[in-house]
């Protein structure tokens, strides 16, 4: 099993939707997670960190955390072209100094 | 503005070549990383650093070697060690080596190609 798991995708979703993107962690004991957004070609980019059970909000984006779970998860409300791009979640694992990051999903908001 | 500088942005090298990969930041961060980025793959870590003068191999260190002289500067050295270097290698950084604690800020990102 893969230490941090998401889809890969493509998820299409319509301009103006809600895009959601999960992804799921298997150290039980991690306690920080990550959202990058990568458009292609280019460099990842913080858009979201969670350490806390629950919503975390942040203009159009919405982190959730579910630790029992080991489920997080980004919500993007009001989806626009220009957020298609590969989102890389990202979780501590196996002691504060590591950070393991999952392969990536994709993105596409259709116009 | 602050931010770190990776030179340069496309690299070629040939077989039995050393490369070195560039990796500059004016945050006043503590911490530096060189991650490697793969087509359908997570971002892996190479090496690490948390303070000027010391360094730790990451989970694919073989083929790779790194200084820390200055805090500023973290240069990768892509030896002829490693057999599948070609890649997008990215530089990051955070305030202190306590990664849990900050979402990293990477670099432009430099693509090798071995020809």
């Amino acid at each position: 099993q893969k230490e941090v798991e998401q889809n890969s995708g493509p998820l299409s979703v319509p301009e103006g939707a809600i895009a959601s993107l999960n992804c799921t962690y298997s150290d039980r004991v991690s306690q920080s997670f990550f959202w990058y957004r990568q458009y292609s070609g280019k460099s990842p980019e913080l858009i979201m960190s969670i350490y806390s059970n629950g919503d975390k909000e942040d203009g159009r984006f919405t982190a959730q955390l579910n630790k029992a779970s080991q489920y997080v998860s980004l919500l993007i409300r009001d989806s626009q072209p220009s957020d298609s791009a590969t989102y890389l979640c990202a979780v501590n694992t196996g002691g504060y100094q590591k950070v393991t990051f999952g392969t990536g999903t994709k993105l596409q908001v259709i116009p | 503005d602050g931010g770190i500088t990776q030179s340069p942005k496309y690299l070629f090298r040939k077989e039995g070549q050393n490369v070195t990969l560039s990796c500059e930041q004016n945050l006043n961060h503590d911490a530096m990383y060189w991650y490697r980025q793969d087509p359908g793959q997570g971002l892996r870590l190479i090496y690490y650093s948390q303070i000027v003068n010391d360094f730790q191999k990451g989970d694919i260190a073989e083929g790779y070697s790194v200084s820390r002289e200055k805090k500023e500067s973290f240069p990768l050295t892509v030896t002829s060690a490693q057999k599948n270097p070609t890649a997008f290698y990215l530089c990051a950084s955070t305030p202190t080596g306590q990664v849990s604690n900050y979402g990293y800020t990477f670099g432009s990102g430099t693509r090798l190609t071995v020809v």
